[in-house]
């Protein structure tokens, strides 16, 4: 089966310091993978999305990016992170043929910067 | 761009009490709908999903939920409402986007549940 794991589960970080989020999937190949933020009474956003090896969407300017340096990995990074960064953030993969089917979600990484 | 509107932020119910939870979505073309619930702290689990065929769909924990294509709805109940039932809830709209499937969320519901 597949799973998706997610880390670390809590992050605390000054402001101005890097961000390295890292999820890796299991048990699928050539998955697409997305990076959500959820901030109280917003919702859930999207961030980036992959589909495929070095391949990724921003669906919003911010101060983060995102790679994918192999199939099962997605990273989420920042070089100096804002106070606005702070959230809950989720990693989610869904199988390539892209219609049909759903996300499935880590367990999420809460990132408070002070 | 889709869009979906969850327009309850927060929802009490009595234990053994009925629930609906309202969704209203905008989409171009025929929408793919989920919803997702969420404990705190935790990630999000898929309770239905939508794609096409029988408008009413049942999902897992004794829920269903009714597309409405005229109302542009995709509404979440449940006959009984279990105090375990007590979380977040989110309505999705699923579009296709070079090659991948990519969810547009709503606000979100806060379900509390009185015993």
């Amino acid at each position: 089966s597949q799973t998706i794991h997610q880390w670390p589960a809590t992050l605390v970080q000054p402001v101005g310091s890097p961000l390295s989020l890292e999820c890796t999937v299991e048990g699928t190949s050539n998955p697409n993978l997305y990076w959500y933020r959820q901030a109280a009474g917003r919702g859930l956003q999207l961030l980036f999305y992959s589909v495929g090896i070095g391949q990724i969407s921003s669906e919003v300017p911010q101060n983060l990016s995102a790679s994918r340096p192999q199939d099962r990995q997605f990273i989420l990074s920042s070089k100096k992170l804002l106070l606005s960064d702070s959230g809950f953030y989720l990693c989610a993969w869904s199988v390539h043929r892209g219609f049909d089917t759903e996300a499935f979600f880590g367990q999420g990484t809460r990132l408070t910067v002070v | 761009a889709q869009s979906v509107t969850q327009p309850d932020i927060h929802i009490t119910v009595s234990e053994g009490a009925s629930l609906e939870l309202r969704c209203n979505y905008s989409y171009g073309a025929t929408p793919y709908l989920f919803w997702y619930v969420q404990s705190p702290g935790q990630g999000l689990q898929l309770l239905l999903k939508y794609f096409s065929g029988d408008t009413l769909v049942q999902g897992i924990k004794g829920f269903e939920a009714e597309f409405k294509r005229s109302q542009s709805s995709f509404n979440l109940r449940k006959p009984s409402v279990h105090w375990s039932d007590a979380a977040e809830y989110f309505c999705a709209v699923g579009a296709l986007t070079g090659g991948g499937n990519k969810l547009t969320f709503g606000t979100g519901t806060q379900l509390k549940v009185e015993l």
